[in-house]
């Protein structure tokens, strides 16, 4: 049990650039969550996976957001056309079933100049 | 969806102080988790607390899901007990949402 690992840990980009962020769960947890991260907030909600599927996206994640789980692995999540409010934080968290608890990984810290 | 209010929203001790932290839900929840973020930004999940009392070293935490609320009390506390605390319940049937935190600073 390595933990959830997340690459790159920071990245800077500037504004309509896309970027790619991976996310590799504790393996055998087939749930698994993306959530944002700005100063002084609690992390926000993203989007939910369960094993490869989608189960529920956030409002927040506007149509230039995407997130992938193939194979129910690891995940990633674009943006595209990055705007200087997307710099945050992003987080990756898993867990083995519904009501148990969440591992984060350390985060992907996004700057858009 | 449920609204979740920490407090307090800062909090300064000096070492060896106990502290209690609050944790109020706008609904009933069946879970509750506790987070600690430290200064690097790593979030740690301290306890999956539903109901009742549970310990861990000088950290527990008691959920009381009738009258929608958890304490997380920090006894003799120490300098690298400082960061943020989360707490999160469910909302919905698969998303957690987290409070604004109790950021805690504890001085040498």
């Amino acid at each position: 049990d390595t933990g959830v690992s997340q690459d790159p840990r920071h990245k800077i980009t500037k504004r309509g650039q896309n970027v790619t962020f991976r996310c590799d769960p504790i393996s055998e947890h087939n749930r698994l969550y993306w959530y944002r991260q700005t100063l002084g907030q609690g992390p926000e909600f993203l989007t939910y996976f369960q094993n490869e599927a989608q189960l529920e996206k956030s409002r927040l994640l506007s149509d230039r957001f995407s997130a992938e789980r193939p194979k129910g692995s690891f995940s990633t999540l674009e943006i595209q056309r990055t705007e200087q409010g997307d710099s945050a934080m992003y987080l990756c968290a898993s867990s083995p079933q519904d009501y148990s608890p969440l591992h984060f990984g350390n985060g992907t810290r996004l700057t858009v100049t | 969806g449920i609204q979740v209010e920490q407090s307090p929203p800062d909090l300064i001790l000096q070492e060896g102080a106990n502290s209690t932290l609050r944790c109020n839900f706008s609904d009933s929840v069946n879970n509750l988790q506790w987070f600690h973020q430290n200064p690097w930004g790593q979030l740690i999940n301290l306890f999956y607390i539903p109901s009742g009392t549970k310990q861990n070293g000088r950290l527990s935490a008691t959920t009381v899901a009738t009258e929608r609320y958890s304490l997380l009390y920090i006894s003799s506390s120490q300098t690298t007990d400082s960061g943020v605390y989360f707490c999160a319940g469910p909302s919905g049937t698969y998303k957690y949402i987290f409070g604004t935190g109790t950021r805690l600073k504890v001085l040498a």
